[in-house]
């Protein structure tokens, strides 16, 4: 398996402009989520879906930030409109649940900058 | 919500040294992993270990669940090793379906040649 997929790598956009990030989880997975990393936070869990359905969107900062999966080989995330203080690493990750073992696996990140 | 508290936070040491890295929890979790954030920002799955012990080559882990903590040892540490070590555990369960992955601060390791 290629592993969690993301995509882009590196996104710079003005502030203000709309910024979608996406993320293919492992296939087989039923579980994904979003985290975010910064120096001041670190590693925050922004949402999270169990079977295409999110759990606990607690995390999530603010109606600017919305994610969806509209199937299980697929999620955004959506920032409208984007500020300078959602620069950061947003990192993808996925797992199995209802099993003995239910290890995640991240995806490589997409570090957003904007200014 | 569940607490993750690494230390030291910071770690600097010889080449060829040992090391104890530590991972307290606030409250039991079902699910436990340490990870490896590389220089380049990956997170590298090092140890999923919810209890006992686990060996890969020169990096070791041991979770006591019942006392809600859990160690990664470091042996013959290499400059490849720098980087920040993350553990975390699982959250709460929803309907039978377990929870996040909380994170904590990290320890940040640097190996000295």
């Amino acid at each position: 398996d290629a592993g969690v997929i993301q995509s882009p790598r590196h996104e710079v956009t003005e502030m203000g402009q709309e910024v979608t990030l996406r993320c293919k989880p492992i296939s087989g997975h039923n579980s994904l989520f979003w985290y975010r990393q910064t120096m001041m936070r670190g590693l925050e869990l922004l949402i999270y879906f169990n079977n295409n359905v999110p759990i606990d969107d607690s995390g999530m900062p603010e109606d600017r930030f919305s994610a969806k999966m509209p199937n299980a080989s697929f999620s955004t995330l959506k920032i409208q409109p984007s500020e300078p203080r959602d620069s950061a690493v947003y990192f993808c990750a996925s797992t199995l649940r209802g099993g003995r073992n239910t290890e995640a696996f991240f995806g490589q990140g997409t570090r957003l900058t904007v200014v | 919500g569940i607490q993750v508290e690494q230390s030291p936070p910071d770690l600097i040491l010889q080449e060829g040294a040992n090391s104890t890295l530590r991972c307290n929890f606030s409250d039991s979790v079902n699910n436990l992993q340490w990870f490896h954030q590389n220089p380049w920002g990956q997170l590298i799955n090092l140890f999923y270990i919810p209890s006992g012990t686990k060996q890969n080559g020169r990096l070791s882990a041991t979770t006591v669940a019942t006392e809600r903590y859990s160690l990664l040892y470091i042996s013959s540490s290499q400059t490849t090793d720098s980087g920040v070590y993350f553990c975390a555990g699982g959250g709460v369960f929803y309907g039978g379906s377990q929870g996040n992955l909380i994170f904590g601060k990290g320890t940040k390791l640097s190996v000295k040649p």
